[in-house]
């Protein structure tokens, strides 16, 4: 079983800052690996998959980089809705393992 | 409008059974593989099962190995997962999602989650 570990576990910024989250896999990958959004009461949704692809409806500002073990999430410029909790979750073959989440606050 | 709808949770004691069930319209079921997705309150995702879209890949969590198991119903557009052997650590709101891509067992993502259902494993 492939283990995600994501950091930090919480990053505490401002409106408006930039946000880089990262998430490293125990094993190579390759490039599929997703990123999620979940803010509290609702269920996830996906941002990124295959590493750099956004999903339909995502906005510009999220993007998605990285192969093999190390990826990183970046939010160019947060906006008030953006705080939330990321997840990222390895695609490469079963189990589809989840990284522990990185909680995005208001700072 | 591409939707999940689970139904099938409640209140159960340990080591008794239940059976969960998705309901999906708005898209073409049989291409794509499904998976069940549980958070614990307070915690992170687990991903449970998944079963692919013709039912030839099928994998589970350590966790519920050997107590759950995932089938699915193309011609009723449903997933259901069956837990038997229910453990107080298996309550959690458990999602139904939707694979990306279609025809794949590996890559993409999830795109589509269902509102939920709540296990709750007490005596």
């Amino acid at each position: 079983e492939i283990v995600l570990t994501q950091s930090p576990a919480t990053l505490s910024l401002s409106p408006g800052e930039r946000a880089t989250l990262s998430c490293r896999a125990s094993q190579s990958v390759s490039i599929y690996l997703a990123w999620y959004q979940q803010k509290p009461g609702q269920a996830p949704r996906l941002l990124i998959y295959d590493a750099s692809n956004t999903a339909t409806g995502i906005p510009a500002r999220f993007s998605g980089s990285g192969s093999g073990t190390d990826f990183t999430l970046t939010i160019s410029s947060l906006e008030p809705e953006d705080f939330a909790v990321y997840y990222c979750q390895h695609r490469s073959n079963w189990p589809f393992t989840f990284g522990g989440g990185t909680k995005v606050e208001i700072k | 409008e591409v939707q999940l709808v689970e139904s099938g949770g409640g209140l159960v004691q340990p080591g008794r059974s239940l059976r969960l069930s998705c309901a999906a319209s708005g898209f073409t079921f049989d291409d794509y593989a499904m998976h069940w997705v549980r958070q614990a309150p307070g915690k992170g995702l687990e991903w449970v099962s998944g079963i692919g879209w013709n039912s030839g890949t099928i994998d589970y969590a350590d966790s519920v190995k050997g107590r759950f198991t995932i089938s699915r119903d193309n011609a009723k557009n449903s997933l259901y997962l069956q837990m038997h052997s229910l453990r107080p650590e298996d309550t959690a709101f458990y999602y139904c999602t939707k694979d990306t891509l279609p025809g794949r067992s590996s890559g993409g993502g999830m795109d589509v989650w269902g509102q939920g259902t709540t296990v709750t494993v007490s005596s």
